[in-house]
């Protein structure tokens, strides 16, 4: 168990919809990570948030959007789902520094159909 | 810029065999730090080990041992003995810069067979 709570575990949704996921980072832990994996893109870091703020941005499509909120938990909204968006979404988190690993949850895995 | 090269990209063994993942990391930072994730069949991330750049000790966990050299840029992952639980894709990963993200390559599948 990485400490790193990610739900829900599954989720199905019709295209067009809207969904969010939710996700707890390891106590202590103030940087919170996106990663969507698919099988033809593999993993894509999507967005990091630290202690609130967002500091660094990856291939996250506008559609898709995020938040930490102030005690550190952070979701994850996907807008105008497309068939394509089905993967499975990891959180991660780390404490602060460089130096540090990241722990991640067990994932969601989105279906859109 | 930086590249890690993960050359093997599916290796099959039998069980008990032992067997080497290797990592070639390139860079031009002289501060750096890799990773080694597991992702079994199951789908989770496993964290195994982190290395920074200027450790060059091995590590020895159980079955599993590390060997980094930094004049080759390499840090390849050993395991002794593999078992059927070993069968995941394997992921070296790098990280330079405060708080950056982990980029992952597409890793290597290792399968073991009974």
């Amino acid at each position: 168990d990485s400490g790193v709570t990610q739900t829900p575990k599954h989720l199905i949704t019709a295209t067009g919809q809207r969904v969010t996921l939710r996700c707890s980072p390891r106590s202590g832990d103030l940087s919170v990570y996106w990663y969507q994996q698919s099988l033809d893109q593999g993993l894509q870091f999507l967005i990091q948030y630290y202690n609130g703020e967002e500091r660094a941005k990856g291939n996250i499509l506008e559609r898709f959007s995020a938040q930490q909120f102030p005690d550190l938990h952070s979701e994850l909204n996907l807008s105008s789902l497309e068939l394509g968006d089905s993967a499975l979404y990891f959180c991660a988190s780390s404490v602060a520094g460089p130096n540090t690993e990241a722990f991640f949850g067990q994932g969601t895995r989105l279906t859109v159909v | 810029a930086q590249k890690v090269t993960q050359a093997q990209t599916e290796i099959s063994v039998v069980e008990k065999e032992d067997v080497t993942l290797d990592c070639v990391y390139e860079t031009r930072d002289t501060t750096y730090y890799l990773f080694w994730y597991k992702q079994p069949p199951s789908g989770e991330l496993v964290f195994l080990i982190r290395r920074n750049s200027f450790d060059e000790q091995n590590e020895i966990s159980g079955r599993y041992s590390w060997n980094f050299q930094k004049s080759t840029s390499s840090f390849n992952f050993t395991i002794t003995a593999s078992q059927v639980v070993d069968s995941a894709v394997y992921f070296c990963v790098p990280k330079t810069g405060a708080n950056s993200k982990l980029t992952f390559g597409k890793g290597i599948t290792l399968s073991v067979r009974p």
